[in-house]
């Protein structure tokens, strides 16, 4: 089953608007998350890795102000898209890694529609 | 960022056939890892090969490194229709605390 959970699975809003998508993890604890994004048909894009109580590290590029991240807790990451417009329209998607190990648990992902 | 590219972009076969996707990347890495992402979905762990290994296999998978000119493969053999999906590597860096950076994909097509 499912390790990592997103919610929502999708989500529109209108331009200007806040949105705010939540990732856990399952059954363990992680101290670091991912979050990315992607285009229809492109790859995935990391955003920033989001670090329980501590600040989030940001890509180049990735507006922090826009992108709020937050990791209240050792299951939970929480991404805002702060002001949304129609070029924030994407897929969201989020990771975890599996304990002692490289590999990531990704959660299903998250709909953004910003009309 | 991308690290780099994955070849074709998009590949046709029927069932039966073998599947080989192609990723090149730019960076000294720890590890390459291929996941599968089915249409509009997360992501699904297939394999990863550490940076000191030059092949792995895994059911019908196998998995060759060569990291003299950062390049990976990933076959599939014996390709079933439930194998259509899109297929990414991914580059684990030294020091990097398990950020992953990802190639372009494959979008493989496996016709009945």
């Amino acid at each position: 089953g499912a390790v990592v959970s997103q919610h929502p699975s999708w989500v529109i809003c209108k331009s200007g608007t806040s949105v705010k998508i939540e990732c856990r993890s399952l059954d363990f604890q992680a101290t670091t998350m991912f979050w990315y994004r992607q285009f229809p048909k492109q790859s995935l894009m990391l955003m920033a890795t989001s670090n329980e109580g501590s600040k989030a590290t940001y890509e180049q590029g990735v507006e922090k102000d826009k992108f709020l991240i937050n990791h209240a807790s050792l299951t939970l990451s929480t991404l805002t898209v702060t002001s949304a417009h129609p070029e924030d329209s994407s897929f969201y998607i989020c990771s975890a890694p599996r304990q002692s190990s490289y590999e990531q648990y990704f959660g299903p992902g998250t709909r953004l529609t910003v009309t | 960022s991308q690290q780099g590219e994955e070849d074709p972009q998009a590949l046709s076969i029927q069932e039966g056939e073998n599947a080989t996707m192609n990723c090149s990347y730019k960076t000294s890495i720890n590890n390459l890892q291929w996941y599968r992402q089915n249409s509009g979905r997360g992501l699904v762990h297939l394999i990863l090969i550490r940076s000191n290994e030059r092949e792995k296999h895994s059911g019908r998978l196998r998995v060759t490194l060569d990291t003299s000119k950062k390049s990976s493969s990933l076959l599939i053999t014996a390709s079933r229709a439930a194998d259509t999906a899109s297929y990414f590597c991914a580059t684990a860096l030294f020091g990097g605390y398990n950020k992953l950076i990802f190639g372009a994909g494959t979008r493989l097509a496996v016709h009945p």
